[in-house]
Formats: C-alpha cells, structure tokens, sequence
C-alpha cells in the first residue's frame, strides 16, 4: 500500500498570507490528524477528522481549520500566517479498527517570511 | 491532562551496542497506548513499537523492545544491536484508548547518534 503522501512538500508564504497544506491517507484509513512540529513546541496536535467529521481539536487559534472530503483526503487550511507558523506540518492517518496507532506522511515544510 | 516527558535530550551509542532511552508519562486513565516512534533526518516518522496498557507484556519488535512498568509510569525502549540506520530522534508517545484513534501527546523527543 502507499503511504501517507502531503502535499506541497515545501512552501514560502509571505505574512498575512493563507495557505493550503493537502494530506491523503493511506487506503482504507479513514482518520487524518494533523500535527505542528517546531524546535520550540515540539509536536503539537492541531486536529483530527474522521468521515469528515473534525472529531478532535487542539489547542490553536481559530485561523488554523481543516476539513476531510468523502475519500479521506484531507486539507488544512492556515489564514494570515504569522512568523510562528513557520513548522513542519505532519499529517497521519489511522487504521479502521483496533491499534490506535498513527502512519506519518512525510510533512509541509511552511516557511512564512 | 496528559503529559509525556522524556528526560534524555541526546544520546550517543556505539555500532552493535545496546541502548535505552526513557520515557515517562503522567495520566490518570487506565487504558491506554503507548508507543515509539523513529524521526530520521528524512523528517518521515515512522511508528517503532507500540504498548497496550492492558497487556503485561512487554512488546518485542525485532531489535526494538520496551520495559513498560505500568505502576511507575515509564515506558522505556531498548535498541539492541544499534546500527548506523538507527541514527534519529525518537519520540515516546501517548494516546488514550476512547474507542478510536484519537490524538497523540508526545514527549520532547532523544536524539540519538549512531557511532562507528
């Protein structure tokens, strides 16, 4: 099976911008989460979305949002990017049953200038 | 709340040697999982081993293994046999048994360097 693929892979965003990271999960899997990783924060959780369903939530402000489409494919979406957005941004997706754990996709790198 | 902390920023081992790397955690459920996970300079995370709180049994994964002591609260990973492969980070994470996958809490992470 593929793995969890993200895409861009890198990107560039002006402050003040929005920007759209894409995430699709392993076949089968039906739940996304998404992640923060920063050298201060370490890896924060953003959310998790479930048949399209956001099913958990973070502790980030609101410009921070995503949303899952009826294939499990997932997107976020960051508005008026701050300096402090600059992450990795991981997303993972979870088997339909039993486990608990999470397969990782190679993260977004947003650099925000 | 839950929080994972593991207490050894970096750690260095050499080939075909044997290292741990600690972990402990602070939660007031009882059924849960844990797990390792690896972060090459690749950045891709890649899931180690996992522990059911609910088992007693130490889980085993090739030349991975945990000493899971569900009293003390500390879930430790031994990597035997060290290879220059295993040269990563290594994140000891958490996760609440809610009937699904739910969200990870993860511990600030051991850097670990592999050496000739």
């Amino acid at each position: 099976k593929a793995g969890v693929t993200q895409t861009p892979r890198y990107l560039i965003k002006t402050r003040g911008q929005q920007v759209t990271l894409s995430c699709s999960p392993i076949s089968g899997h039906r739940s996304v989460s998404w992640y923060q990783q920063t050298p201060g924060q370490g890896l924060q959780f953003l959310f998790e979305y479930f048949s399209e369903t956001q099913r958990n939530k973070g502790n980030f402000p609101g410009r921070f949002s995503g949303r899952q489409f009826s294939n499990s494919r997932s997107e976020m979406n960051v508005s008026t990017l701050e300096l402090g957005d600059s992450a990795l941004y991981l997303c993972a997706s979870s088997p339909p049953a039993g486990g608990y754990e999470q397969y990782f996709g190679p993260g977004t790198r947003l650099t925000v200038t | 709340a839950q929080t994972v902390t593991q207490s050894q920023p970096e750690m260095s081992v050499q080939e075909a040697e044997t290292v741990t790397l600690s972990c402990t955690y602070d939660t007031s459920e009882s059924n849960y999982y844990l797990f390792w996970y690896k972060q090459p300079p690749s950045r891709q995370m890649i899931l180690v081993i996992r522990q059911e709180a609910y088992k007693q049994q130490n889980a085993t994964e090739n030349r991975f293994s945990v000493n899971f002591q569900k009293a003390a609260k500390s879930f430790s990973l031994k990597i035997s046999d060290s290879q220059l492969g295993d040269t990563a980070m290594y994140f000891c994470a958490f996760t609440v048994n809610t009937g699904t996958a739910s969200k990870l809490t993860f511990g600030t992470g051991t850097r670990l360097q592999v050496t000739l």
